[in-house]
């Protein structure tokens, strides 16, 4: 069965670098979605993104957070200067194209980020 | 803006027997959908079952069925049977059908299944 992938499974950096998370939706999908869960608390949506732009955002989605699909099959989220309260797993998720089934959400295992 | 609440932090259930989650929703919306992700220690989110605003048949999923009540707006789901796999923490979540795409969440329900 398809499944939605994350790299890094886990990711620890220092305050103020940049950290780029990747996710591979699956493969028939072309709806992609973030979201982030600090620890503790809810799932929280970060952005959406279809056609090769953002569709729609959340405010926690300031200019620090950019996203990409750099080619056919990844997409990217981008944090260029971290901060403590980023601290959070990151959960990348894609619908399917058709209107029938795109409502239904897929999520990939997450990536664990830690910033020190 | 649309809202999920889930009223039990946590819950317990001994194997083998029934357990129901509880999950209301806040919204001014006619069509749209609602979920129950179940997220293991693991912490992957899971889709358990999904329902269509517009469908009054309550959806099932082998063990796992909801009872969706429209007008109150609440959407809450039975494991039956439960087995130790089902230890997890459960969400619900919100859809819309119009064009806003994101998930709203609830805060979730620890559940523990006591052998």
């Amino acid at each position: 069965e398809p499944e939605v992938t994350q790299t890094p499974s886990h990711q620890v950096t220092q305050m103020g670098q940049e950290v780029i998370l990747r996710c591979v939706p699956i493969s028939n999908h072309l709806y992609f979605y973030w979201y982030r869960q600090i620890l503790g608390q809810k799932v929280e949506f970060l952005v959406s993104f279809y056609n090769n732009e953002i569709s729609e955002k959340s405010e926690i989605f300031d200019d620090q957070f950019s996203v990409e699909r750099p080619d056919g099959s990844n997409f990217t989220l981008k944090i260029r200067s971290t901060k403590l309260e980023d601290s959070a797993m990151y959960f990348c998720a894609s619908s399917a194209k058709l209107a029938g089934g795109r409502e239904t959400q897929y999520f990939g295992p997450g990536t664990r980020l830690l910033v020190l | 803006a649309q809202t999920v609440t889930q009223s039990q932090p946590e819950m317990s259930v001994q194997e083998a027997e029934t357990v129901t989650l509880s999950c209301t929703y806040d919204t001014s919306e006619s069509d749209y959908y609602l979920f129950w992700y179940k997220q293991p220690p693991s912490r992957q989110m899971i889709l358990v079952i999904r329902q269509e605003a517009y469908k009054q048949q309550n959806a099932t999923e082998n063990r796992f069925s909801v009872n969706f009540q429209k007008a109150a707006k609440s959407f809450s789901l039975k494991i039956s049977d439960s087995q130790l796999g089902d230890a997890a923490m459960y969400f619900c979540a919100y859809r819309s059908d119009f064009g806003n795409e994101k998930l709203t969440f609830g805060t979730g329900t620890r559940l523990t299944i006591i052998p």
